[in-house]
């Protein structure tokens, strides 16, 4: 069984901060997907890393994929409350066909 | 717009009496997902759909049943709720080639269940 695991489970800052948001395993995925999801709704996807080593940027959110396509990181530059939700990462294996997600971070952004 | 439509989106039942929830799309994307998810707590794969083939995750309970007609619909049966089985359930889509080294999933809003 592959595990994902996310630091910190909860993060509470004030608008403004920067933070990183991590997601580890001791096991290769073909690809990785982000998550956010806002209370009473579905996640909604961020971005896929593929490649080892790849970093995409949307806006203020930057993540990147482990050289070994182990782990991979989330950072939101300047926070702001607008970025409340739970971040969810997601590993896919292309021999198991199915994705594993990380228990998420609770990330709340105070104004 | 395409999307993933599930309903209700809350729905009430009594303990041990039979519910149903459902969800459409109109991606066209060929596997579909049940998940369950808890209070802040990531979603628990139930089973999926890869086109009209079902995979049932191992410790999925025998009291969570699943229909797809046909690509475009998808059915969460719980044929007898317990007070534990109240949760958000959600419904996602994906496109999945054989092999492909991604898996993009979509979404519904979720059903939010409770069970009295």
């Amino acid at each position: 069984t592959q595990l994902l695991e996310q630091s910190p489970q909860f993060l509470s800052i004030q608008e403004g901060e920067n933070l990183t948001v991590y997601c580890n395993s001791s096991s290769v995925f073909s690809s990785l997907q982000w998550y956010r999801q806002e209370p009473g709704e579905g996640p909604v996807l961020l971005v896929t890393v593929v490649t080892g080593g790849e970093v995409k940027k949307l806006k203020r959110l930057t993540f990147q994929f482990g050289d070994a396509r182990k782990d991979s990181s989330l950072h939101i530059t300047a926070a702001q409350p607008g970025d409340t939700g739970l971040y969810l990462c997601a590993g896919y294996n292309t021999n198991a066909g199915k994705s594993t997600f990380g228990d998420g971070t609770t990330l709340t952004v105070k104004p | 717009d395409a999307m993933v439509i599930q309903n209700p989106r809350y729905q009430v039942t009594q303990f041990g009496k039979p519910v149903t929830l459902s969800c459409s799309q109109t991606l066209n994307h060929n596997v579909m997902y049940w998940y369950q998810q808890k209070s802040s707590q990531a979603p628990k794969l139930l089973f999926h759909y890869y086109d009209k083939d079902f995979n049932n995750e191992a410790d999925t309970p025998d009291n969570f049943q699943s229909r797809r007609p046909n690509t475009s619909f998808c059915f969460l049966d719980i044929r007898s709720p317990g007070l534990g089985d109240a949760a958000m359930y959600l419904c996602a889509t994906s496109r999945v080639p054989a092999g492909g080294p991604t898996q993009e999933q979509y979404f519904g809003p979720g059903t939010r269940l409770t069970v009295t």
